[in-house]
């Protein structure tokens, strides 16, 4: 079993939907979990960054955290072309990060 | 805030040659340094950690005579990777931290191509 689960999609949905992204995960010891963008061919840009159970809100992106289920998800309002990309979940372990193995998410107009 | 630079973004060499990859934290200074491979529609593989004026440390499987990682400054770590094969061709990637349990920040990448 890996240590982080995320469904790899693809998941296309159409422009100003809310879109929903999870993961899961079996070691209670990560303490701290993130979300990454990754466009084609960059770099993974950081989203979100969250360390305890509960919402976090950040414009159209809302992160949630249930520890008691080992559970991450990430809420994007009013979706936009321009969301189109493969969203990581990440979570730290002794400063290392273990990602999940992102989800491709397309937005059409 | 928190720009990691990362460069070339493409190399295309033949076989056997050596190949250098910068990472420079650009607004911020990073006490520890990351080196990631990734696969077409795969996710990050860590590669090395490295924290600067000390050794890196190599995850298992990792070469270290083939992947020579140098962090001589708080704002600088190099990956070389020796006497390349078509096998080493995948995309690099870097990320810099600022401190214990802070966010990783993101170099755009290194996409490296063995002839």
């Amino acid at each position: 079993q890996k240590e982080v689960e995320q469904d790899p999609g693809p998941l296309s949905v159409p422009e100003g939907a809310i879109v929903s992204l999870n993961c899961t995960y079996s070691n209670s010891a990560f303490q701290y979990f993130m979300w990454y963008r990754q466009y084609s061919r960059k770099g993974p840009e950081l989203l979100m960054y969250t360390y305890s159970s509960g919402n976090k809100e950040d414009g159209r992106f809302t992160a949630q955290v249930d520890k008691s289920s080992k559970y991450i998800s990430l809420f994007i309002r009013d979706s936009q072309p321009s969301d189109s990309a493969t969203y990581l979940c990440a979570m730290s372990k002794e400063d290392k990060l273990i990602f999940g193995t992102g989800t491709r998410l397309q937005v059409f107009p | 805030g928190a720009v990691v630079s990362q460069h070339p973004s493409r190399v295309i060499c033949k076989s056997g040659t050596s190949v250098k990859i910068e990472c420079r934290s650009l607004d911020f200074q990073a006490t520890t340094m990351f080196w990631y491979r990734q696969f077409p529609k795969q996710s990050l593989m860590l590669m090395a950690t490295s924290n600067e004026g000390s050794k890196a440390t190599y995850e298992q499987g990792v070469e270290k005579d083939k992947f020579l990682i140098n962090h001589a400054s708080l704002t600088l770590s190099t990956l070389t990777v020796t006497s390349a094969h078509p096998e080493d061709s995948s995309f690099y990637i870097c990320s810099a931290s600022y401190g214990l349990n802070q966010p990783q920040h993101f170099g755009d990448g290194t996409r490296l191509s063995i002839l």
